[in-house]
């Protein structure tokens, strides 16, 4: 595999499920990022995750909570969602967090549908 | 309120011709910007980048303009070809930071 994978590439999931989103880079990269895309709106960004330690929440839900286990492999554990969360929600990595800004690579993106 | 905004929400142009996109944004602090393509049942790829510092960039047939002056920076590609048609996304973040604030996206169409 190369690049940076996301798995599943489609969920249905009921508010009262537990799921969780899983993505792989395979660059080498430091940094790792979730974003939310939902119809006719900009990518937003969620987390942001800099050898392994969160440096960025913007406002998400507790509903959401990603986990960064190193820094090849970021998480993001889903519970008690609601039908709005349905989105695209894509994974991304770049070089480092701090390394000034560089392009950031992208995954396929995860289909959630939250029933 | 969005710092960035792609206001065509989409542009057809004929193979062969300029295709020319565009991104404005009210952040002022804002001193980097990229470009992104993505196509459908695909994450986004980086297309192009510039800084603040400059007021263009160029790599093959793709070509940045920054006017920073009326905020506003445009996307050239000529001439275009069919391979190109995607959604077109601009993006910008300030201090040299990695956290990218993005706008809605153009979805460009290149009719043969």
């Amino acid at each position: 595999e190369t690049g940076v994978t996301q798995t599943p590439r489609h969920l249905v999931m009921g508010m009262t499920n537990k799921k969780s989103l899983k993505c792989e880079q395979h660059l080498g990269h430091n940094a790792m990022y979730w974003y939310k895309q939902s119809a006719k709106k900009p990518l937003e960004l969620m987390f942001v995750y800099n050898f392994k330690e969160q440096t960025e929440n913007n406002s998400v839900p507790s509903r959401f909570s990603p986990e960064c286990p190193n820094s090849s492999h970021l998480f993001l554990h889903l519970h008690t969602l609601q039908p709005e969360d349905s989105a695209l929600y894509l994974c991304a990595s770049s070089q480092d967090w701090l390394a000034g800004a560089n392009e950031q690579f992208f995954g396929p993106g995860t289909r959630l549908t939250v029933l | 309120d969005q710092q960035v905004k792609q206001n065509s929400p989409s542009l057809s142009v004929q193979e062969g011709r300029i295709s020319i996109l565009n991104c404005d944004y009210t952040n002022s602090m804002f001193d980097y910007f990229l470009w992104y393509k993505k196509y459908p049942a695909e994450g986004p790829t980086f297309l192009i980048s510039i800084s603040s510092i400059k007021d263009k960039n160029e790599d093959g047939r793709f070509t940045v303009f920054l006017n920073k002056s009326a905020k506003h920076l445009s996307l050239h590609i000529v001439p275009s070809q069919p391979g190109d048609s995607a959604v077109y996304f601009c993006a910008a973040s300030e201090g040299g930071n990695e956290k990218l604030t993005f706008g809605t996206g153009t979805r460009l169409t290149i009719i043969p």
